[in-house]
Formats: C-alpha cells, sequence, structure tokens
C-alpha cells in the first residue's frame, strides 16, 4: 500500500509555531504536496518537495527526507486565518496524487 | 478565485434520480480530475482525463460515469447513488499529468443522498 500517515488534529496558539508532519512509503516516490483546505473550500496549494531539505516561503516551510519517507511542514507566527485542515500528498511512479486524511489545525487567541 | 469551478454547489438527491455534475476550468491546463471526499477519510480519486483521454478509473463503481467533452469541461453523471454516496465531490485541474504538476481545486458539490 502507499500510506500517508499525518495527525488527526492539533492546536496551537496565535503567534505560535506548529509543524505537522507527514511519513509516506518510499517505494516508487516521486514527490510531496501540502495542500491547505479550510472549511467547505476547495484545497490550495502550499508546497511541492522533491529533493531533501527545507523549503522557505514565507511564514510556511516544508521540509523532506526521501530516505526516511517523512515530510514536515512548519507554520510560523500563526494567525487565526490559519485554523484549516492540511493536507499531505504524494505522487509515485503512477504520477497518481495519494493523500493523507489531513490534520486539521485550529489556532486559538 | 481559483479558476476551475463546480456547479452545483450542493445536491441532494434520491437513490432513484439521475443528476449531473459539472466542472469547469479556465486555466488552460489539459488534465482534470475527480475526487471523492468523505468525512475522516482521504481524498479518493476517482477519474483522470489527460488530453480528454480518460487515463485512470480507480475502480469507481458504474454508478458514477465521467464525462470530458473538452479539456476544459468535466462532467460526473449519477444514477441509482447509494446513501454512502454521500460526500464532497471536488473537481482539479492540472497543466497535464507530469508528476509535480500542482493540481487546482474547485470548490466542490456537496452530495447528499437520501
Amino acid at each position: 500500500g502507499q500510506n500517508i500517515d499525518q495527525p488527526t488534529e492539533m492546536t496551537a496558539t496565535e503567534g505560535a509555531i506548529v509543524q505537522i508532519n507527514c511519513t509516506y512509503q518510499t517505494s516508487g516516490f516521486n514527490g510531496l504536496f501540502w495542500y491547505q483546505q479550510h472549511a467547505g473550500e476547495a484545497p490550495t496549494f502550499l508546497s511541492y518537495n522533491v529533493l531533501d531539505g527545507l523549503e522557505e516561503k514565507g511564514r510556511f516551510s516544508s521540509f523532506l527526507s526521501r530516505s526516511k519517507g517523512y515530510s514536515y511542514l512548519l507554520l510560523k507566527e500563526l494567525q487565526m486565518k490559519d485554523s484549516a485542515s492540511y493536507l499531505c500528498a504524494v505522487t509515485y511512479n503512477t504520477d497518481k496524487l495519494i493523500f493523507g486524511t489531513g490534520t486539521r489545525l485550529q489556532v486559538f487567541p | 478565485e481559483t479558476g476551475v469551478t463546480q456547479t452545483p454547489r450542493h445536491l441532494v438527491m434520491g437513490m432513484t434520480n439521475k443528476k449531473s455534475l459539472k466542472c469547469e476550468q479556465h486555466l488552460g491546463h489539459n488534465a482534470m480530475y475527480w475526487y471523492k471526499q468523505s468525512a475522516k477519510k482521504p481524498l479518493e480519486l476517482m477519474f483522470v482525463y489527460n488530453f480528454k483521454e480518460q487515463t485512470e478509473n480507480n475502480s469507481v463503481p458504474s454508478r458514477f460515469s465521467p464525462e470530458c467533452p473538452n479539456s476544459s469541461h468535466l462532467f460526473l453523471h449519477l444514477h441509482t447513488l447509494q446513501p454512502e454516496d454521500s460526500a464532497l465531490y471536488l473537481c482539479a485541474s492540472s497543466q497535464d499529468r507530469t508528476s509535480g504538476n500542482e493540481q487546482y481545486f474547485g470548490p466542490g458539490t456537496r452530495l447528499t443522498v437520501t
């Protein structure tokens, strides 16, 4: 199988930093996406990692370790509007995008 | 505005009804996708069209029938659905099927089967 595992729920405080982890099976791995989905809305693209390392985009960063089958999404200076589900998705050799169940993040004041 | 629109946004139908979901993308993309999103489950890929040709049918029951008349439009025809088919149906598009092309999602159709 190609299970994508991520925590179901996380909570954090406004202004804090939160790290959302994602693990996946490495065989046939091509790349890894992170999407954000607010309740009742479409998922929107956040990042794409192919190579090992950290990619930074403003308050959001995404890290990948291909050998460990591990990624994380780092959100800094959390804002209330960051409350959403964060979806980890992996492409394998079939070019199919396999999604995890998503991590629901709640940011409190 | 993501450039991918879906209609209707909400749909309630009985098990004997026939209805269609519509998706349109204004991004000039060549690949389009149907996904099903149920509560507490991962997004499930249903169908993929690349340059108007169906390239993937992810073991979807025949009561779901896709149609792609051109690269900009995608339909999902529904008939004799079951209550467990109630879910959010998301359409997405990407430049093509090349791995690494991000997918742009529509807002989804919330389907309730009674």
